[in-house]
């Protein structure tokens, strides 16, 4: 069965400074893809950075990066001299890549509410 | 605009109502998928379509029903409304060239009074 874990309800971070949001994910399939999504107060969802169960390097997307650990299966977002317009909800995800299709449904986490103080 | 659409962003309905949640997919993506995000379960996925055949299917409760057209866009049915419906319903879509290319819509806010 496929699980995202994110055990962290809530995050406080000052501007500027750096956070990482945490998430473990669980699959028995060699080949899966890793996603980020930002939900701001308004709902829409939002992409943000993906990784390949195969990619060598950790993704990165401007202020964005994902630190994946395959073997401990950790899929940490890290968000850079953060802004106040990133408080949001973020909300990591999954899909398994059955017979080599990325047409997958995606698995969410429950999310993480992250809130920027001046 | 993210290039899906979804129509209303709103909807306010009565218990054992029945309502139809519309969605048109980004130009060229052939996969739609609805997903209920409630503050209890979180996000669930509803279920599939690709090119008008259903793909897959999730957590979708009897009273619920979809389907894609013809021309691509998609329709979830919900009817019997339930208080426990209430619900920001989203659709997204994916194409096989994209390698993480799901693009959601904007969402409609579902409430049942």
């Amino acid at each position: 069965a496929q699980k995202i874990t994110q055990t962290q309800p809530g995050m406080f971070v000052q501007e500027k400074e750096a956070v990482t949001l945490d998430c473990t994910y669980d699959t028995s399939d060699p080949s899966y893809g890793l996603f980020w999504y930002k939900q701001p107060s308004s709902g829409e969802m939002i992409f943000l950075i993906y990784q390949g169960s195969y990619d060598q390097q950790n993704a990165t997307e401007g202020r964005y990066s994902l630190n994946f650990q395959k073997a401990r299966k950790s899929a940490n977002l890290v968000i850079s001299a953060s802004q106040l317009g990133d408080s949001a909800m973020y909300f990591c995800a999954m899909r398994v890549n059955l017979g080599g299709s990325t047409l997958g449904r995606l698995y969410f986490g429950r999310g993480t509410q992250l809130t920027v103080w001046p | 605009d993210s290039g899906v659409t979804q129509t209303p962003k709103h909807l306010i309905t009565a218990t054992g109502q029945r309502v139809t949640l519309r969605c048109s997919p980004r130009s060229g993506d052939l996969s739609v998928y609805w997903y209920q995000q409630s503050l209890d379960q979180g996000l669930q996925f509803l279920i599939q379509y690709y090119n008008g055949e259903e793909r897959a299917k999730g957590n979708i409760l009897e009273r619920f029903s979809a389907q894609q057209f013809p021309d691509l866009h998609s329709e979830l049915n919900l009817s019997s409304l339930e208080l426990g419906d209430s619900a920001l319903y989203f659709c997204a879509s994916s194409s096989r060239d994209s390698n993480y290319g799901y693009t959601f819509g904007s969402g409609t806010r579902l409430t049942v009074v």
